[in-house]
């Protein structure tokens, strides 16, 4: 069975980092390109980072470019988001979703920036 | 960026209806046009993949049309569980873009 989990979500102050994981089973990870999604409350959803099977390609939306990273370890299963100097508009849910068709996603995790 | 616009933003239907939501490309992204499903307190679900392929596991009833600028979700004789928020979004070029998003809602 195909799983994402996400974890790492919380509270933080605005200026805080935190660091989200994704871990996936159930398929060959590394075959695979990832991405992450997020989805303020009661909004739509957005296209937060887009990293490559070997990592050798990322990509950002401009919202986040210069303070998210995204990586991965293919070794371990996992993918990751560095997020720092974290704005109250970063609030949301963030999935994780695997390949160009995002398909399929983590059950997410709420990140609350707020002072 | 490529922009997408859905149409209607909301929809209130009664069973069995058929249900049609488009999508507008602000530039040609030939098929790579994707339909997502999300029901309350849920993830997305993907629908269809490049504007009309099937995916295993949903419904017949969902179906999948359009390239280039103009593409359409149909949902034939619509179910009570088929409430929900709509998405379309664009694999053509980075960003990665979604609409805003149709809500159907059930009569």
């Amino acid at each position: 069975e195909v799983q994402l989990v996400e974890s790492g979500g919380g509270l933080v102050q605005p200026g805080g980092s935190l660091r989200l994981s994704c871990a996936v089973s159930g398929f060959t990870f590394s075959d695979y390109s990832m991405n992450w999604v997020r989805q303020a409350p009661g909004k739509g959803l957005e296209w937060v980072s887009y990293i490559s099977r070997s990592s050798s390609v990322t990509y950002y939306a401009d919202s986040v470019k210069g303070r998210f990273t995204i990586s991965r370890d293919n070794g371990k299963n996992s993918l990751y988001l560095q997020m720092n100097s974290l704005r109250d508009e970063d609030t949301a849910v963030y999935y994780c979703a695997v390949d160009t068709i995002l398909e399929p996603w983590g059950q997410g995790t709420l990140v609350t920036v707020s002072s | 960026e490529v922009v997408l616009t859905q149409s209607p933003d909301f929809q209130s239907v009664t069973p069995k209806d058929k249900v049609t939501i488009t999508c507008r490309a602000s530039q040609s992204i030939g098929s790579t046009l994707h339909w997502y499903q999300q029901k309350p307190d849920q993830s997305p679900k993907l629908l269809i993949k490049y504007a009309s392929q099937s995916i295993s596991g949903v419904p017949s009833r969902f179906s999948g049309s359009g390239s280039g600028t103009d593409f359409t979700l149909t949902i034939n004789s619509l179910e009570a569980e088929d409430a929900a928020v709509y998405y379309c979004h664009q694999s053509s070029s980075f960003p990665r873009t979604f609409g805003q998003g149709t809500k159907v809602e059930i009569k």
